[in-house]
This record gives structure tokens, sequence and C-alpha cells, in this order.
């Protein structure tokens, strides 16, 4: 099983401002890794695939970097509607998705 | 738009059973895999099964193999999950999503909203 860790578990950062959340996979996932969004009482969007593809209707301040095990999500400048919690996923080792346990990105 | 709407959800003892439906609209239901994802109460996110577009291949996290059956019927739009001998720790939120092709593999791009299992005597 392929166990991916973010960090931190809680991210306080005012709007405006750069946020950058980190995600590591206990092996590698080559560039096999997909960020969600998801905002209290709603599903999970799609924000990043590939590491680093957008998905359609994802504003250009959200972008991904990284492949191997380390991996980086980057919001330019906050806006109040980007306070939720992201997770990572990796879906190299298909089907057995595994997902990160989540970074909450609070207001500061 | 596409629109995932997930029923079915309710409490249950342990060791009972329940069925969830997933109700899609939007796109070509029949084309595209399908997942069921499940999330316990303030907890994150965990695969839980796969079927191909066609029925033909399914696929389990080891925590329900043996225990829940994914299934779906091209003709009515609807994926099911089938959940027996249900535990405590099958209590979730269980939210159905549609595969697409990632580069690379495939991953999740729309959801629905979830239904809620409680498993409790």
């Amino acid at each position: 099983e392929i166990v991916m860790t973010q960090s931190p578990a809680t991210l306080s950062v005012s709007p405006g401002e750069r946020a950058t959340l980190s995600c590591r996979a206990s092996q590698s996932v080559s560039s096999n890794l997909a960020w969600y969004q998801q905002k209290p009482g709603q599903a999970p969007r799609l924000l990043i695939y590939g590491a680093s593809t957008r998905a359609t209707g994802i504003p250009a301040r959200f972008s991904g970097s990284g492949s191997g095990t380390e991996f980086t999500l980057t919001i330019s400048s906050l806006q109040s509607e980007d306070f939720a919690v992201y997770y990572c996923q990796q879906y190299n080792n298909w089907p057995r998705y595994s997902f990160g346990q989540g970074t909450k990105l609070e207001i500061k | 738009q596409v629109q995932l709407v997930e029923s079915g959800g309710g409490v249950v003892q342990p060791g009972g059973s329940l069925r969830l439906s997933c109700a899609a609209s939007g796109f070509t239901f029949s084309s595209y895999g399908m997942h069921w994802v499940r999330q316990a109460p303030g907890k994150g996110l965990e695969w839980v099964a796969f079927i191909r577009y066609d029925g033909s291949n399914k696929y389990y996290a080891d925590s329900v193999k043996g225990r829940f059956t994914i299934s779906r019927d091209n003709s009515k739009n609807t994926l099911y999950l089938q959940m027996n001998s249900l535990r405590a720790e099958d209590t979730a939120v269980y939210y159905c999503a549609k595969d697409r092709v990632c580069s690379g593999g495939s991953c999740h791009d729309y959801w629905g909203q979830g239904t809620l299992v409680t498993v409790s005597s």
C-alpha cells in the first residue's frame, strides 16, 4: 500500500497571501497524483491531476508541482472561497488509490 | 451538466445490509467507469470500489472485499453498492464518483453529494 502524508495538518494564511501545501508518497508514484478541494458539507472537487495539470474550470492561481515522492500544491493569492480542506491522491497504484489525510487551510 | 445523486443511506445494525444507489445524468454513463469513495465522520477519504464502464471488471479495497459488491445498470444510468455484514467502522458518507482519464492513469472528476451510512446498534 502506498501511504500519502500531507503537511501541515492545518495551515493559517491571510487572504491575498500565498499558500503552499505538501504531499509525500511512501514510494514513487511518478506524476500520477491528483489534488482535491473539499468545503464543509460538500463533495470533493478535482483541482489538479498529473501532478501539475489543472482540471477544467480551475483558476490559474492553483498550481501543482513535483514528481516521484514529493508534491506541492500552491495557491498564489488566496481568495475567501479557497479556505477548505485539500487532499492529495495517488493513482499510480491503480486501482489501489490512496489519499492523504488532508490539510485544512484556514483564515489567519 | 453532470449530476450524480446518491440514495439509500440510513441507520443499520452491525451485521446488517444496505444497498446504495447513484443516479447519473448529464453524460454518457455507459462509457465511463465509476467509483465509490467513503469518508468517515471528521476523517479523510477512502476509496472503496471501482467498476469498468461495461461492468466487466470490479475492484475493491481490502477493507470491504468479500462484503461489498459494486454493480451498475447502464439502461437505468445507475450505479449500486450492495453492503453486507456491515461493521461500525463502515460508518461514513458514501460518494459515487465518475472516472476520467488523468495523465498516467485515472482519477475522479465529478462527485455526488454523498449519502450517510451509520452502523450502530
